[in-house]
């Protein structure tokens, strides 16, 4: 079955700090890879996707992420945190076939310090 | 650019009451997606259409039921409400072609009381 994992719940960094936040995923053919953000009470915006292709994808605010097939992982980085980045971040992917349903990973809470 | 609308945002109900919820998708966009997202919990798909036909389902209740009508919006009827049902109700939508990319909207916040 599909799933998806983001093995931290909760990363507390300091501003102007990197920033790595960990995604793992099950799935038996090529996946189709995305990362939303979340800020509290809002919607999920888009950051970035991955279908094929260059393994180093960028996003949107500055983020970037890399699939790693062996690994199974598509891990989100940014250089340099700035405090509005403070949000949940879901790791999803995407069923194959017409429906594309998305399976999410439980999220991650970017907590930033000034 | 056009968003995915969803409405209303904010709902109250009583147990036992009914519930629409309302979504507009992106302009020509053919598939709407319905996820529900409990207190502290990821988003979970419920159910999606496409061209106005039921495409896939997930885990929805059977007090649910969904639609997509002829100018592609979609409502979420929701009956014999439970607590439990108090979440974040979001719609997506996306563009014809595969590989497809969802588009959230801002979401419905049911309480049930």
């Amino acid at each position: 079955a599909q799933s998806v994992t983001q093995p931290d719940i909760h990363i507390t960094v300091s501003e102007g700090a990197s920033l790595e936040l960990r995604c793992n995923y099950s799935y038996g053919a090529t996946p189709y890879l995305f990362w939303y953000v979340q800020s509290p009470g809002q919607g999920l915006q888009l950051l970035l996707k991955y279908f094929s292709g260059d393994t180093l994808v960028q996003g949107i605010k500055g983020f970037e992420a890399e699939f790693k097939r062996s690994q199974s992982s598509f891990n989100l980085r940014k250089p340099s945190v700035h405090w509005s980045d403070a949000a949940e971040y879901f790791c999803a992917v995407g069923a194959s076939g017409n429906t594309g349903k998305l399976i999410f990973g439980q999220g991650t809470t970017l907590q930033v310090k000034p | 650019a056009a968003g995915v609308i969803q409405s209303p945002r904010h709902l109250i109900k009583e147990k036992r009451e009914t519930a629409t919820l309302k979504c507009y998708p992106i302009p020509r966009h053919d598939t709407v997606y319905w996820y529900q997202q409990g207190p502290g919990q990821d988003p979970q798909f419920l159910i999606s259409f496409y061209e106005k036909m039921q495409s896939d389902k997930g885990s929805i209740p059977d007090r649910f039921s969904a639609q997509q009508f002829s100018d592609y919006h979609s409502e979420l009827n929701m009956s014999s409400l439970e607590l439990g049902d108090s979440a974040l109700y979001f719609c997506a939508s996306s563009f014809p072609g595969l590989p497809r990319t969802q588009y959230f909207g801002p979401g419905t916040r049911l309480l049930v009381l």
